[in-house]
Parts: structure tokens; sequence; C-alpha cells
């Protein structure tokens, strides 16, 4: 099974600032990555997938980069509604396995 | 309007059955790969099983496979998950989705809530 490792657990950041998350495969898992974000009580939403194409609808200040092994969300500048957790997830291999989340918190 | 409509959970013992159903509207159901994910009180998320457009083949997580089984009807538009001999680690909520290239996920449901205990 390939781990994801989501790196940090906790952002404490600024409206405004920029967030920068990790997301680490326990083995290759070529551009297959995508990215959601889960406000509390709420679904979860795709933002990135194929490791850098934003879905539909998603912001332009969201963006996905890597490949392999080594991936990374951005969001340029924090709205006070991107305060949520995200996780990462990989379709390369079966069983499909998504990361542990990283919680972005506001400062 | 895309829409995914979960509904089935309930309150069972360990041990029961339990049957979930998401009903999809909005898109064409029979050519998107379906899928149950899970999530339980405070947690993370969990993929648990996928079925292919035509329904010729599933896949299912480790933690799952041999209790439940996911399956679909075209004709209903609507995707089912059968779960039996359910154990107290089962309790969560379970989104259905649907497929994007492949087993990414754009669209969800809101949930249904299944609790398992005595």
């Amino acid at each position: 099974e390939i781990v994801l490792t989501q790196s940090p657990a906790t952002l404490s950041l600024s409206p405004g600032e920029r967030a920068t998350l990790s997301c680490r495969a326990s083995q290759s898992v070529s551009s297959y990555l995508a990215w959601y974000q889960q406000r509390p009580g709420q679904a979860p939403r795709l933002l990135i997938y194929d490791s850098s194409n934003r879905a539909t609808g998603v912001p332009a200040r969201f963006s996905g980069s890597g490949s392999g092994t080594d991936f990374t969300l951005t969001i340029s500048s924090l709205e006070p509604e991107d305060f949520a957790v995200y996780y990462c997830q990989q379709r390369s291999k079966w069983p499909l396995t998504f990361g542990g989340g990283t919680k972005v918190e506001i400062k | 309007e895309v829409q995914l409509l979960e509904s089935g959970g309930d309150l069972v013992q360990p041990g029961g059955s339990l049957r979930l159903s998401c009903a999809a509207s909005g898109f064409s159901f029979s050519s998107y790969v379906m899928s149950w994910v899970r999530q339980a009180p405070g947690k993370g998320l969990e993929w648990v099983s996928s079925i292919t457009s035509s329904g010729d083949r599933t896949n299912d997580a480790e933690s799952v496979k041999g209790r439940f089984t996911i399956s679909r009807d075209n004709s209903k538009n609507t995707v089912y998950l059968q779960m039996s001999s359910l154990r107290a680690e089962d309790t969560a909520v379970y989104y259905c989705a649907k497929g994007i290239g492949g087993n990414f996920y754009d669209v969800w449901g809101q949930g249904t809530l299944v609790t398992v205990s005595s």
C-alpha cells in the first residue's frame, strides 16, 4: 500500500499569507495525485488532480506541483474561506490512499 | 445540477448488515466510475470501494474485503454499498463520489452516517 505523508499537520497563517502544503508518497505515484479541501461539516471538494490540474471552478490562487514521490499544494494568498483541512490522494495503485491531512488554521 | 444523494445510514449492532444507496442526477451516470469513501468521527478520509462505469469490475479496501459489496444499477442512476458483519470500526460518515479521470472525485454526496454500536 502506498502511504501518503502530509506535512505539516497544522499550518497557522494569517489571511493574505502564502500556504505551502506537502505530500510525500512512500513510492512513486507518477503524477496521479489529487488535492481536496474539506471545511467543517462539509464533504471534500476536489481542488487539483493529476498533480497540477485545477478542477472546474477552483480559484487560480490554488496550484499544485510535483511528480514521483514529492508534491506541493500552494495557496498564493489565503482567503478567509481557505481555512480548512486539505488531503492528498493517489490513484496510481490499488488500494487508493489518502494522506492524513493538513489543517490550515487562522493565526 | 450535478448531485449525489446518499441514504441508508443508521445505528446498527455489531455483526449486523446495512445497505447504503446513492442516487445520482445531472450527469451521464453510466459513463463514470463511482466510489464510496468514509470518514470516521474526527478522522481523515478512507477509500472503501470503487466500481467501473459498466459495473464489470470492483475494487475494495482490505479493511472491508469480504464484508462490503459495491454495485450499481445504471437504469436507476444509483450505486449501492452492501455492508455486512459490521464492526465498531466501520462507524463513519460514508460518502459516495463520482470519478473523474479514473479514481479522483469531482462530485461528492453530503454523506450518510453509519454507527455500529450495541
